[in-house]
């Protein structure tokens, strides 16, 4: 499996609404991040998790909450949120301390 | 701190033309550099990667990359593009291997007929 599945491909939620993204990969690595990306933007690095600890936060507003359960597994919960958080999130893993990035298809967001 | 440029916002070119889309790097120390292209309501795929050794790196999809550190520049090149080259391109660069990968602002190649 060299694949990095996120959960679900499309998330509309309201501003009160309370939900979670999920992303998962096999491949044994034990580095896993979040990235967002706007309309005609490149991605932008929410959060790293290496070895199931967070290692980097963006400065992500605290309406963002990662959670990695164990190796395999990366969530985002998502509460509150404004419309301006409308975007494209992706995840992606890597081994530790190496270099290439595998990257999921992505959830698209929108916050009504 | 490093950063990437892509000094094309925007590349139009024709089908089986050859094109070159430009990434200059900063950094005082080694960096890797990355090329990865996202296809509409897409991820990202990894185009191709220089980590060290020869300065031309060979890729996915018949497109190559020449690492020029005196330059700092890791252009993309493809001899003949194909109707479905149309994507967004992104240059990225990772300093040392404990960092996380970051991306210039891309380059929107559209190819026609």
């Amino acid at each position: 499996d060299t694949e990095v599945t996120q959960t679900p491909k499309h998330l509309v939620m309201g501003m009160t609404n309370k939900k979670s993204l999920k992303c998962e990969q096999h491949m044994g690595h034990r580095a896993m991040y979040w990235y967002k990306q706007k309309a005609k933007k490149p991605p932008e690095l929410m959060f790293v998790y290496s070895y199931e600890k967070l290692s980097i936060n963006e400065s992500v507003p605290s309406r963002f909450s990662p959670e990695c359960p164990n190796s395999s597994l990366l969530n985002l919960h998502l509460h509150a949120l404004q419309p301006e958080d409308s975007a494209l999130y992706l995840c992606a893993s890597s081994q530790t301390n190496a270099y290439g990035y595998t990257f999921g298809s992505g959830t698209r967001l929108t916050v009504v | 701190a490093q950063s990437v440029t892509q000094l094309d916002s925007q590349v139009p070119v024709f089908e089986e033309a050859p094109v070159e889309l430009r990434c200059n790097y900063s950094s005082s120390v080694s960096v890797y550099l990355f090329w990865y292209v996202q296809y509409p309501n897409q991820g990202l795929q990894l185009l191709l990667k220089y980590l060290s050794g020869s300065t031309l790196v060979k890729g996915i999809n018949g497109f190559e990359a020449e690492f020029n550190k005196s330059q700092t520049s890791f252009h993309l090149r493809k001899p003949s593009v194909h109707i479905s080259d149309t994507a967004e391109y992104f240059c990225a660069v990772k300093v040392g291997t404990g960092t996380a990968l970051i991306f210039g602002k891309g380059t929107t190649l559209s190819v026609s007929s």
